[in-house]
Parts: structure tokens; sequence; C-alpha cells
């Protein structure tokens, strides 16, 4: 099946500081999403981006669905900030079934 | 905007015990979908439905079944909870009526523990 890598696993910045994050998939998928879940553990869509790029406030993101992978970048990044990112992406094969990558978990110093 | 609901939030059992959760789609959504996460992990798929049909299936055993209903929730029913049953479960939804629609909507997810 369909393997989505994401890296780094961890990161620990200030306050202010932006970040990248990268999201690889093993094969074409269909769609495309990040997500942040606070550590209440809430999921917060992000994103919904098969391809191109898109703004919202101090993220964004781009897809390149040729070579199969995705940034999200973080700038300004505020202590609310912290969590863990995940990206999730549906096959080819599949309308349905998400597969997660392991996440990065990112810590936001004040 | 509305939101994907999910009830209870929390929910404490005993093993072998059985469980009802229950997840109200965004309105107009004709997708559902339930995931499963354990600690320290990310979401693993269990089952979904579309217009009331079983659409996919996960990882969801034997011993959980699902189903939607007329006026699109859903309830996940759980039977014989083990331990390993602890986690947090989410429901999502989605509509095909729209140009993104397979995008996956959460909601705020039940946290289940087993004791």
């Amino acid at each position: 099946g369909i393997q989505v890598e994401q890296s780094p696993p961890d990161l620990i910045l200030q306050e202010g500081a932006n970040s990248t994050l990268r999201c690889n998939f093993s094969d074409s998928v269909n769609n495309l999403q990040w997500f942040h879940q606070n550590p209440w553990g809430q999921l917060i869509n992000l994103f919904y981006i098969p391809s191109g790029t898109k703004q919202n406030g101090r993220l964004s993101a781009t897809t390149v669905a040729t070579e199969r992978y995705s940034l999200l970048y973080i700038s300004s990044s505020q202590t609310t900030d912290s969590g863990v990112y995940f990206c999730a992406g549906l096959p080819a094969d599949s309308n349905y079934q998400l597969i997660w990558g392991a996440g990065t978990k990112l810590i936001i110093k004040p | 905007a509305a939101g994907v609901i999910q009830s209870p939030r929390h929910l404490i059992k005993e093993k072998r015990e059985t469980a009802t959760l229950k997840c109200y789609p965004i309105p107009r959504h004709d997708t559902v979908y339930w995931y499963q996460q354990g600690p320290g992990q990310d979401p693993q798929f269990l089952i979904s439905f579309y217009e009331k049909m079983q659409s996919d299936k996960g990882s969801i055993p034997d011993r959980f079944s699902a189903q939607q209903f007329s006026d699109y929730h859903s309830e996940l029913n759980m039977s014989s909870l083990e331990l390993g049953d602890s986690a947090l479960y989410f429901c999502a939804s989605s509509s095909y009526r729209t140009t993104s629609y397979n995008e996956q909507f959460f909601g705020p997810g039940t946290r289940l523990t087993v004791l």
C-alpha cells in the first residue's frame, strides 16, 4: 500500500521562527490534506491541497503532485502553533480511506 | 459554520462492556468516516458510509459495528471492550456535491477509556 513519510519527526523552535514541514508519498494520491492536532487532541483542518499552493494567514502549503510531495510553511510561529501536524492522502484506488503520515511534533517555546 | 458533532466527548467503560459513539455530520454531507487514534499514533481508518451504505472498510475489529441512519448521523457500536480499545475515536464527514468532494472534516473526537 501507499506509504506517507513526514519530516522532521520533531521540531523545537522559538516563538517568531519560521518552519517548513515536508510530506512525501510513495505513490500518487487523489487528495492531500494537512491537519493540526492540538494538545487537547482536536484535529483541525488546515489545507485541502491536491496540487498547487494555498495560503491562510501565517500558514501556506504547496503540493507538487507529479513529484509526490507537499510542504507546509509556518511563519512567525506562536506558542499556539504547538502540537502535531499530520498530512494524509487518498490513494488513487480509494475515495474514502485516508492514509496518514506519522506526524511532525512541533513545540514552540516562548 | 456548523461542524461535525460527536457524543459523548469522554467515555469510561469497564472491560467486556459495550459502548456506542454517535456522530452528526456537517449538514448536507452524505459521507461519514470513523477513525481510531491510539496514544502517540496517527489515526487509523475503521469504516465509512456513503448515502447510508457501507462504502469502505478498514481495520475495524469484528466486535465493532457501525451504521448510518436516514438522517445521515452515524453510530459506532463497540462490544466486549478490551483495554486496547482505549483511544480517541474520530468521526469525519464529506460531501460529494462539492468540488472538494473528498475533503474530510473531522469532529472533536470521543476519548474512550477502558478500565
